[in-house]
């Protein structure tokens, strides 16, 4: 059974840049049908998606936080990395990595999970 | 972007009573919906996709309804352990987006 875990500084100062990575266990990274996905929750915004890569590196992000996200995989170590730059307190939230699977006619959805990380913004 | 509406917020509801939660999207997204299910201090879970399949290991209490704009998440019988927090999410368009969630509490 597929695990996701993720692991980063729970601290980051404002202005500087935070750094996650998502480690798979229990199934490949390269897996044609699947995106690979950060996603965020503050209880200001509620559930936010911030993007998905593919193993070939492709990535899609949301449009609110292009500017200042980059996505990486790492095919040989079966994990994915998330960087968000120039943080202020409003990035402040629990950030998951999850798995989107895809399913009959296109319809997508998250299906496994990691247990999610607080990152907290402050000096 | 889509905007995803959820009604009630919150609700209070005994054992064994069925309950009902609406997702509103702000246009047309055919069945590209999905529910979530997340208990406090643990990630949200998926209970049915493309609007109306259970997906496998939820139990059958859990349905889905709904297409086009209008979405229906239903638990015919409350179990202790369905309190939590529900979220509809539509996989119609990037970005993805979620509703605001409705909290299921004990009365």
């Amino acid at each position: 059974q597929l695990q996701l875990q993720e692991s980063g500084p729970g601290l980051v100062k404002p202005s500087e840049t935070l750094s996650l990575t998502c480690s798979l266990s229990g199934g490949s990274i390269k897996s044609n049908s699947d995106f690979w996905v950060w996603i965020r929750q503050s209880p200001g915004k509620g559930l936010e998606w911030i993007g998905n890569i593919y193993f070939s590196g492709d990535t899609s992000y949301n449009p609110s936080l292009k500017s200042r996200v980059t996505m990486s995989v790492d095919t040989s170590r079966n994990l994915f990395s998330l960087r968000l730059s120039s943080v202020t307190a409003a990035d402040t939230a629990v950030y998951y990595c999850a798995r989107q699977t895809v399913v009959i006619s296109s319809h997508y959805y998250f299906d496994s999970w990691g247990q999610g990380t607080l990152v907290t913004v402050s000096s | 972007d889509i905007q995803m509406t959820q009604s009630p917020s919150s609700l209070s509801a005994s054992v064994g009573d069925r309950v009902s939660i609406t997702c509103r999207a702000s246009q047309n997204i055919m069945t590209y919906l999905n529910w979530y299910q997340q208990r406090p201090g643990e990630a949200p879970k998926v209970l049915i996709y493309a609007a109306t399949r259970l997906q496998s290991g939820v139990p059958s209490r859990f349905g889905g309804s709904g297409s086009g704009a209008e979405f229906t998440l239903t638990i015919s019988s409350l179990q202790p352990e369905d309190f939590a927090t529900y979220y509809c999410q539509q996989s119609f368009s990037v970005p993805r987006t979620f509703g605001q969630g409705t909290k299921v509490e004990i009365k």
